[in-house]
């Protein structure tokens, strides 16, 4: 029964193309981010949604597009695909908190554009 | 702004031998920190996390990690090394009252060898 599922594991896709990654939480959790880690395993978060509400939004470009429809639910949308944006793009989810609570993270979505 | 660094990209030790993974941590408030795993090709696992209480933390798989703040620091440690211990290890910050906002590490890989 995973906690954090993400769909798919492995995309690839040719530049210009358009694509979506979904993911889902069945922890009960209010909160849930998009983290990309790199090639050179570097992670960084992108976005975080509390309730439906985007609450963290770093600095990434407006191809890239979250969706959260309910608090279970946090998809990626990325339009326009470009090589750069090859990557493993990791979904997690916690308790709100004020900073101490713990990130569970599904499984990742290598992502490889050609 | 919080930062974290991570002494040693690659570390290899002897089966049995005691692990020690570093972590030196920057932040203007008081943090809390943490360390996740990942093995290969799947998401990140918390090992433990230090959230204010007691400066020594117990994790899971034999881990644990001192908070010293003089030094900025939270060393991971694990007195004998496994086989199955060979992964990635992660030291991620997050902002105390904030949104629960993981700043990570650049990772280590740590091998273990017979």
């Amino acid at each position: 029964d995973t906690a954090v599922s993400q769909t798919p594991k492995y995309l690839v896709t040719q530049m210009g193309n358009d694509k979506s990654i979904k993911c889902e939480q069945n922890l009960g959790h209010d909160t849930m981010y998009w983290y990309k880690q790199d090639s050179k395993k570097f992670l960084k978060i992108m976005f975080s949604y509390n309730n439906k509400e985007l609450i963290i939004n770093e600095t990434v470009p407006n191809r890239f597009s979250p969706k959260s429809p309910d608090k279970a639910h946090l998809n990626l949308h990325i339009n326009s695909l470009e090589l750069g944006d090859s990557a493993v793009y990791f979904c997690a989810s916690s308790h709100q908190g004020r900073g101490n609570t713990e990130a569970f993270f599904g499984q990742g979505t290598r992502l490889t554009v050609v | 702004a919080q930062s974290v660094t991570q002494l040693g990209s690659h570390v290899s030790v002897s089966e049995g031998a005691l692990v020690l993974l570093r972590c030196n941590y920057s932040s203007s408030v008081p943090p809390y920190l943490f360390w996740y795993v990942q093995y290969p090709n799947q998401g990140l696992q918390l090992l433990l996390k230090y959230t204010s209480a007691a400066t020594l933390v117990k994790g899971i798989n034999g881990f644990e990690a001192e908070f010293k703040k003089s030094e900025t620091s939270f060393h991971l440690t694990k007195p004998s090394a496994h086989m199955s211990d060979a992964a990635e290890y992660f030291c991620a910050v997050t902002l105390s009252g904030g949104y629960n906002k993981l700043i990570f590490g650049a990772g280590t890989r740590l091998a273990v060898h017979p």
